[in-house]
């Protein structure tokens, strides 16, 4: 059974930085040709992908926001950490992690604000 | 970046209706489309890949078509729990992109 979590702040103050971390269970991101996305969805809004890691260390992120994200994994700890810089009110949403496009976690609403 | 436009962005239907939406790429993604169910405070929920596979589990008043640039989920007869929102997401080309969503109210 395929099972993805996000952890991290619900709360950051703008210019801060956001780590989001998604815990994962039922397969191996050392497998082709296994990856995990980060998405957000800010309130009312439409979905926007942020960023890709994949079974080769592979990475690939968003050009909008690229100079904002590190995405990485710890496959020891089947986690995967997505690190986002300068946090600012725009970026409130709902973070999700997904293994590649099939499952995805509940999300976790992250809220910037003063 | 692929542009992914989806509609209607809303529709009112009964039980038993028939719904289609559709998704619209600004260049050819083959068939590198997912069709998904999102209900409130709930994860997303994959029901249909490559454009038409649908997906384990998922009942089969839910098909899906198209290739290239013009994509379409189909409902044949809604039930009351397929009221929620629905989006595409192609994964064809880096940025990955979404449309922007369709709820199904009644």
């Amino acid at each position: 059974q395929v099972t993805l979590r996000e952890s991290g702040p619900a709360l950051l103050k703008p210019t801060q930085t956001l780590t989001l971390t998604c815990s994962f269970s039922g397969f191996s991101l050392t497998t082709s040709p296994m990856c995990v996305t980060w998405i957000r969805q800010p309130p009312g809004k439409a979905l926007e992908w942020l960023a890709l890691i994949d079974w080769e260390d592979d990475e690939y992120y968003n050009p909008s926001l690229r100079p904002r994200l590190t995405i990485s994994k710890d496959t020891s700890r089947n986690q995967v950490i997505l690190r986002m810089t300068k946090m600012d009110p725009v970026d409130t949403a709902t973070y999700y992690c997904a293994r590649c496009f099939d499952f995805w976690g509940q999300g976790i609403l992250v809220t910037v604000s003063s | 970046d692929i542009q992914m436009t989806q509609s209607p962005s809303s529709l009112s239907a009964s039980v038993g209706d028939r719904v289609t939406i559709t998704c619209r790429a600004s260049q050819g993604i083959r068939n590198d489309l997912g069709w998904y169910q999102q209900k409130p405070g709930k994860a997303p929920k994959r029901l249909i890949s490559t454009a038409s596979i649908l997906q384990s589990g998922v009942p089969s008043r839910f098909s899906g078509s198209g290739s290239g640039t013009e994509f379409t989920l189909t409902i044949s007869s809604l039930q009351p729990e397929d009221f929620a929102t629905y989006f595409c997401l192609q994964h064809n080309t880096y940025p990955l992109t979404f449309g922007g969503g369709t709820k199904v109210e009644i």
